[in-house]
């Protein structure tokens, strides 16, 4: 079965001190990489979809990076605001567009 | 507001108890999701629907949950003689079966805490 691996499972950050999520998964053919953000007692928020090794998408101090293998979440410069879970997900296949999610890293990042 | 809307927020009830939560959608959503998430973990598909059609429940965690959308707009999701284990959060979300602007992206409900005493 699919699965997708995050680590670390929590990051303490200082403000402005940048730092990569890394989202490895193993499937059987790719439908998309998803990153969602979520805040303590809320629903997951969409970020990004990846869809081919190589492809980089880009969010105020965050971007998103796939290979073929895994997927990288730079977080440039961040800020208080930042700290939240971040999850990493894949397409499950024949059932729509719901998402096979990872355990999620909780980011802290102090002032 | 037209996000995907959840109630209850919070239910606290006591182990054998039938509960009930009701998700409403994004209006023009024709696909609806449900998956539940513990402590810790990331969220855990149950089931989805496209229109009134449930077409993926194999994933539900057992035969005390059933899904329903009668109409093809709001959905339920219960969970008959609960257990302590089912204690977790239920998340709702919807999507566009074009996929929208963002392939695949689903827009998540603020979800409904369950508490099994």
């Amino acid at each position: 079965e699919d699965q997708v691996t995050q680590s670390p499972e929590a990051l303490r950050l200082q403000e402005g001190e940048s730092s990569s999520l890394n989202c490895s998964y193993t499937v059987s053919g790719l439908r998309g990489l998803f990153w969602y953000r979520q805040d303590p007692g809320k629903g997951p928020e969409f970020l990004f979809t990846l869809y081919s090794a190589g492809e980089e998408k880009e969010k105020e101090r965050l971007k998103a990076t796939l290979t073929k293998k895994e997927s990288f979440l730079h977080i440039t410069a961040p800020k208080p605001e930042d700290s939240a879970t971040y999850l990493c997900a894949v397409q499950l296949p024949n059932s729509g567009y719901a998402l096979n999610f990872g355990k999620g890293t909780s980011l802290l990042v102090t002032p | 507001d037209t996000g995907v809307s959840q109630n209850p927020r919070h239910k606290i009830t006591k182990r054998g108890q039938n509960v009930t939560f009701r998700c409403d959608p994004i209006s023009e959503h024709n696909r609806l999701y449900w998956y539940r998430q513990t402590l810790g973990q990331g969220p855990e598909f149950l089931t989805y629907f496209q229109n009134e059609a449930q077409l993926e429940k194999s994933r539900l965690l057992s035969d005390r949950f059933s899904a329903e959308r009668p109409k093809g707009s709001f959905s339920t999701l219960e969970i008959q003689r609960t257990e302590q284990g089912d204690s977790a959060m239920y998340l709702c979300a919807s999507s566009l079966r074009s996929g929208g602007a963002n392939t695949g992206e689903l827009f998540f409900g603020e979800g409904s805490r369950l508490t099994v005493l």
